[in-house]
């Protein structure tokens, strides 16, 4: 168990629709980070978190937001959904800004959108 | 920009036998670190060991060793006497400071170890 809990774990949805993914960090780590996994596209890099404020964006489609709240947890929005944003998401947590803080992942949210 | 290029993309060996997965890097910055991440059938990706730039000392813990070199730019992981709860996919991942601080990671496309009983 790494600490960092997702939900839901799964999530069915309809093209069009929009959803939240929620992620609560380890305790006491201040950065978020958020990454998709997909059969095609591999693990990609989405978007960084630390102590409530953005620090990168990566392959994240206008579609998607996210923010970290003051308690530290993070939410990752995907509206107007399509077929192709079915993937894994992924939220891992370090402790501080600095390469060699390895990053914890969560279990992860299956989404799928019919 | 980072890359990470896993070239075996699928691995079958007997259990006991020994394997290597493959890793070679891209980068221009000068400190960064190399990762190596496992993703059983269950779906979760578990942290196995970070590599810093600075420091190619290889590093054994249990059946598995990594072997960093700079000069060729890889990170080779070792499965001694490898076992059927080895079958995994397993990622190498590479970061360095984008800016602004962040590390994100950049991630290899994985090799699929299957361990056959």
């Amino acid at each position: 168990d790494s600490g960092v809990t997702q939900t839901p774990k799964h999530l069915i949805t309809a093209t069009g629709q929009r959803v939240t993914l929620r992620c609560s960090p380890r305790s006491g780590d201040l950065s978020v980070y958020w990454y998709q996994q997909s059969l095609d596209q591999g693990l990609q890099f989405l978007i960084q978190y630390y102590n409530g404020e953005e620090r990168a964006k990566g392959n994240i489609l206008e579609r998607f937001s996210a923010q970290q709240f003051p308690d530290l947890h993070s939410e990752l929005n995907l509206s107007s959904l399509e077929l192709g944003d079915s993937a894994l998401y992924f939220c891992a947590s370090s402790a501080r800004l600095a390469g060699y803080n390895e990053q914890f992942f969560g279990p992860g949210t299956r989404l799928t959108v019919l | 920009a980072q890359k990470v290029t896993q070239a075996q993309t699928e691995i079958s060996v007997v259990e006991k036998e020994d394997v290597t997965l493959d890793c070679v890097y891209e980068t221009r910055d000068t400190t960064y670190y190399l990762f190596w991440y496992k993703q059983p059938p269950s779906g979760e990706l578990v942290f196995l060991i970070r590599r810093n730039s600075f420091d190619e000392q290889n590093e054994i813990s249990g059946r598995y060793s990594w072997n960093f070199q700079k000069s060729t730019s890889s990170f080779n992981f070792t499965i001694t006497a490898s076992q059927v709860v080895d079958s995994a996919v397993y990622f190498c991942a590479l970061s360095g400071d984008s800016g602004a601080g962040s590390y994100q990671l950049t991630f290899g496309k994985g090799t699929k170890l299957s361990v056959i009983p």
